[in-house]
Protein backbone atom coordinates (compact mmCIF):
# COMPACT_ATOMS: atom_id res chain seq x y z
CA UNK A 1 0.00 0.00 0.00
CA UNK A 2 1.14 3.45 -0.81
CA UNK A 3 0.94 5.86 2.07
CA UNK A 4 2.16 9.82 2.80
CA UNK A 5 2.99 11.02 6.07
CA UNK A 6 3.06 14.66 7.29
CA UNK A 7 4.04 14.49 10.74
CA UNK A 8 3.56 18.44 11.32
CA UNK A 9 -0.13 19.95 10.92
CA UNK A 10 0.88 23.45 11.93
CA UNK A 11 4.37 24.90 11.09
CA UNK A 12 5.22 28.82 12.31
CA UNK A 13 8.58 30.39 11.42
CA UNK A 14 9.97 33.69 11.41
CA UNK A 15 10.95 35.29 7.97
CA UNK A 16 14.72 34.88 7.20
CA UNK A 17 14.44 31.45 9.26
CA UNK A 18 15.09 28.09 7.10
CA UNK A 19 11.84 25.96 6.45
CA UNK A 20 11.94 22.04 6.47
CA UNK A 21 8.61 20.42 6.09
CA UNK A 22 8.54 17.04 6.68
CA UNK A 23 7.51 13.96 4.34
CA UNK A 24 7.46 10.31 4.87
CA UNK A 25 6.32 7.37 2.38
CA UNK A 26 5.71 4.13 2.15
CA UNK A 27 5.78 2.52 -0.99
CA UNK A 28 7.75 -0.97 -1.88
CA UNK A 29 8.11 -0.09 -5.76
CA UNK A 30 9.65 2.87 -7.60
CA UNK A 31 7.86 5.95 -6.19
CA UNK A 32 7.52 9.32 -7.81
CA UNK A 33 7.58 11.97 -5.10
CA UNK A 34 5.74 15.42 -5.40
CA UNK A 35 5.02 18.69 -3.61
CA UNK A 36 1.63 21.01 -3.95
CA UNK A 37 1.08 23.93 -3.00
CA UNK A 38 -2.43 26.06 -2.07
CA UNK A 39 -1.81 29.84 -1.37
CA UNK A 40 -4.96 31.09 -0.13
CA UNK A 41 -7.88 31.71 -2.14
CA UNK A 42 -5.82 29.75 -4.80
CA UNK A 43 -6.14 26.46 -6.26
CA UNK A 44 -3.62 23.48 -5.73
CA UNK A 45 -0.72 23.44 -8.15
CA UNK A 46 2.31 21.56 -8.26
CA UNK A 47 5.55 23.21 -6.28
CA UNK A 48 8.26 20.50 -7.35
CA UNK A 49 8.73 17.03 -8.00
CA UNK A 50 11.66 14.94 -6.99
CA UNK A 51 12.90 13.83 -10.87
CA UNK A 52 13.45 17.38 -12.22
CA UNK A 53 15.70 18.36 -9.06
CA UNK A 54 14.57 21.72 -9.68
CA UNK A 55 14.82 24.41 -7.53
CA UNK A 56 11.44 26.56 -7.27
CA UNK A 57 10.48 29.39 -5.16
CA UNK A 58 14.46 28.80 -3.29
CA UNK A 59 12.35 25.70 -2.41
CA UNK A 60 14.08 22.14 -2.89
CA UNK A 61 13.56 18.45 -2.09
CA UNK A 62 15.92 15.47 -2.02
CA UNK A 63 14.57 12.31 -2.02
CA UNK A 64 16.12 9.79 0.60
CA UNK A 65 15.08 6.38 -0.15
CA UNK A 66 16.95 4.70 2.54
CA UNK A 67 14.63 6.47 4.88
CA UNK A 68 11.91 6.67 2.71
CA UNK A 69 11.48 10.84 3.35
CA UNK A 70 11.23 14.04 0.69
CA UNK A 71 11.38 16.90 2.41
CA UNK A 72 10.58 20.01 1.67
CA UNK A 73 13.43 22.77 2.47
CA UNK A 74 13.91 26.51 1.80
CA UNK A 75 16.84 28.34 4.02
CA UNK A 76 15.54 32.00 4.32
CA UNK A 77 11.97 32.04 4.51
CA UNK A 78 9.40 34.65 3.15
CA UNK A 79 6.19 35.90 3.93
CA UNK A 80 4.74 34.54 0.73
CA UNK A 81 5.77 31.15 1.65
CA UNK A 82 2.95 31.25 3.91
CA UNK A 83 0.38 28.39 2.22
CA UNK A 84 -0.71 25.05 2.93
CA UNK A 85 1.63 21.87 1.88
CA UNK A 86 1.27 18.58 0.55
CA UNK A 87 3.72 16.09 -0.13
CA UNK A 88 2.18 13.37 -2.88
CA UNK A 89 3.33 10.14 -4.12
CA UNK A 90 2.82 8.45 -7.68
CA UNK A 91 3.66 4.68 -8.19
CA UNK A 92 5.80 4.37 -11.03
CA UNK A 93 3.49 4.83 -14.62
CA UNK A 94 0.30 5.51 -12.46
CA UNK A 95 -1.11 8.82 -12.63
CA UNK A 96 -3.14 8.08 -9.32
CA UNK A 97 -1.72 10.65 -6.66
CA UNK A 98 -1.65 9.57 -3.01
CA UNK A 99 -1.62 12.47 -0.45
CA UNK A 100 -0.52 13.64 3.07
CA UNK A 101 -2.84 15.23 5.40
CA UNK A 102 -0.68 18.83 4.66
CA UNK A 103 1.21 21.06 6.37
CA UNK A 104 0.14 24.48 7.25
CA UNK A 105 2.95 27.00 7.13
CA UNK A 106 2.96 30.56 8.49
CA UNK A 107 5.71 32.86 8.04
CA UNK A 108 6.02 35.69 10.56
CA UNK A 109 7.24 39.18 9.69
CA UNK B 1 -4.00 27.78 -22.69
CA UNK B 2 -7.46 27.35 -20.49
CA UNK B 3 -7.37 25.60 -17.12
CA UNK B 4 -9.31 22.93 -15.57
CA UNK B 5 -12.91 23.99 -14.35
CA UNK B 6 -15.27 22.83 -12.33
CA UNK B 7 -19.02 23.52 -11.37
CA UNK B 8 -20.92 24.65 -9.46
CA UNK B 9 -18.57 25.87 -7.14
CA UNK B 10 -20.99 25.13 -3.91
CA UNK B 11 -23.56 22.76 -4.05
CA UNK B 12 -26.23 21.73 -0.83
CA UNK B 13 -27.84 18.74 -1.20
CA UNK B 14 -29.68 16.72 1.49
CA UNK B 15 -28.71 13.22 2.42
CA UNK B 16 -30.39 10.23 -0.05
CA UNK B 17 -30.49 12.87 -2.58
CA UNK B 18 -28.42 12.74 -6.00
CA UNK B 19 -25.63 15.06 -6.97
CA UNK B 20 -23.39 15.46 -10.37
CA UNK B 21 -20.20 17.71 -10.33
CA UNK B 22 -18.92 18.56 -13.57
CA UNK B 23 -14.97 18.86 -14.70
CA UNK B 24 -13.52 20.30 -18.54
CA UNK B 25 -10.03 19.57 -18.52
CA UNK B 26 -7.04 21.91 -19.77
CA UNK B 27 -6.72 21.53 -23.34
CA UNK B 28 -4.88 18.94 -24.59
CA UNK B 29 -5.02 16.88 -21.75
CA UNK B 30 -6.70 13.24 -22.44
CA UNK B 31 -7.18 12.09 -18.58
CA UNK B 32 -9.14 13.00 -15.68
CA UNK B 33 -8.65 12.24 -12.27
CA UNK B 34 -11.17 12.92 -8.95
CA UNK B 35 -10.61 13.23 -5.66
CA UNK B 36 -12.31 13.82 -2.35
CA UNK B 37 -10.85 16.29 0.16
CA UNK B 38 -12.41 16.64 4.03
CA UNK B 39 -12.04 19.05 6.10
CA UNK B 40 -8.41 18.89 7.18
CA UNK B 41 -7.45 16.30 5.10
CA UNK B 42 -5.36 15.57 1.76
CA UNK B 43 -7.10 14.32 -1.32
CA UNK B 44 -8.22 11.20 -1.77
CA UNK B 45 -8.09 9.45 -4.96
CA UNK B 46 -11.79 8.71 -6.24
CA UNK B 47 -11.00 7.32 -9.74
CA UNK B 48 -9.85 7.99 -13.17
CA UNK B 49 -10.75 8.23 -17.03
CA UNK B 50 -8.57 7.75 -19.81
CA UNK B 51 -10.51 8.00 -22.86
CA UNK B 52 -13.41 7.47 -21.52
CA UNK B 53 -12.50 4.52 -19.59
CA UNK B 54 -12.38 4.67 -16.10
CA UNK B 55 -8.32 3.82 -15.57
CA UNK B 56 -8.14 3.08 -11.99
CA UNK B 57 -10.21 3.31 -9.00
CA UNK B 58 -9.40 4.20 -5.41
CA UNK B 59 -11.56 2.73 -1.76
CA UNK B 60 -14.64 4.88 -2.90
CA UNK B 61 -18.35 2.46 -2.98
CA UNK B 62 -19.97 1.98 -6.18
CA UNK B 63 -22.24 4.90 -5.49
CA UNK B 64 -19.62 6.85 -6.53
CA UNK B 65 -19.85 6.78 -10.83
CA UNK B 66 -18.12 8.72 -13.47
CA UNK B 67 -18.43 9.56 -16.65
CA UNK B 68 -15.92 11.20 -19.87
CA UNK B 69 -16.76 12.86 -22.87
CA UNK B 70 -15.22 12.64 -26.05
CA UNK B 71 -14.08 16.62 -25.26
CA UNK B 72 -12.43 14.87 -22.09
CA UNK B 73 -14.59 16.54 -20.05
CA UNK B 74 -16.34 14.83 -17.20
CA UNK B 75 -18.64 13.90 -14.68
CA UNK B 76 -18.58 12.60 -10.99
CA UNK B 77 -22.13 11.28 -10.11
CA UNK B 78 -22.73 10.58 -6.38
CA UNK B 79 -26.01 8.41 -5.27
CA UNK B 80 -27.34 8.11 -2.22
CA UNK B 81 -25.61 10.90 -0.85
CA UNK B 82 -24.49 10.46 2.51
CA UNK B 83 -23.26 13.21 5.53
CA UNK B 84 -19.77 12.22 5.28
CA UNK B 85 -20.12 12.80 1.63
CA UNK B 86 -19.68 16.16 2.45
CA UNK B 87 -16.31 17.77 1.58
CA UNK B 88 -14.15 19.85 -1.79
CA UNK B 89 -14.19 17.54 -4.81
CA UNK B 90 -11.06 18.51 -6.65
CA UNK B 91 -10.54 17.65 -10.58
CA UNK B 92 -7.26 17.37 -11.77
CA UNK B 93 -6.45 16.86 -15.55
CA UNK B 94 -3.02 15.53 -17.31
CA UNK B 95 -1.62 14.06 -20.61
CA UNK B 96 -1.44 10.53 -20.02
CA UNK B 97 1.34 10.57 -22.63
CA UNK B 98 3.49 12.66 -20.76
CA UNK B 99 5.84 10.86 -18.50
CA UNK B 100 6.20 13.48 -15.71
CA UNK B 101 2.86 12.95 -14.65
CA UNK B 102 1.99 16.76 -14.02
CA UNK B 103 -2.00 17.16 -12.74
CA UNK B 104 -3.19 20.37 -13.05
CA UNK B 105 -6.51 20.81 -10.61
CA UNK B 106 -9.39 23.04 -10.52
CA UNK B 107 -10.41 25.02 -7.90
CA UNK B 108 -12.69 22.53 -6.67
CA UNK B 109 -17.04 22.27 -5.88
CA UNK B 110 -17.57 22.11 -2.16
CA UNK B 111 -20.53 20.02 -1.24
CA UNK B 112 -22.59 20.34 1.54
CA UNK B 113 -24.99 17.18 2.57
CA UNK B 114 -27.48 17.94 5.22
Amino acid sequence: AQRVTQPEKLLSVFKGAPVELKCNYSYSGSPELFWYVQYSRQRLQLLLRHISRESIKGFTADLNKGETSFHLKKPFAQEEDSAMYYCALSAYGAQKLVFGQGTRLTINP
Amino acid sequence: ETGVTQSPTHLIKTRGQQVTLRCSSQSGHNTVSWYQQALGQGPQFIFQYYREEENGRGNFPPRFSGLQFPNYSSELNVNALELDDSALYLCASSLAEESQNIQYFGAGTRLSVL
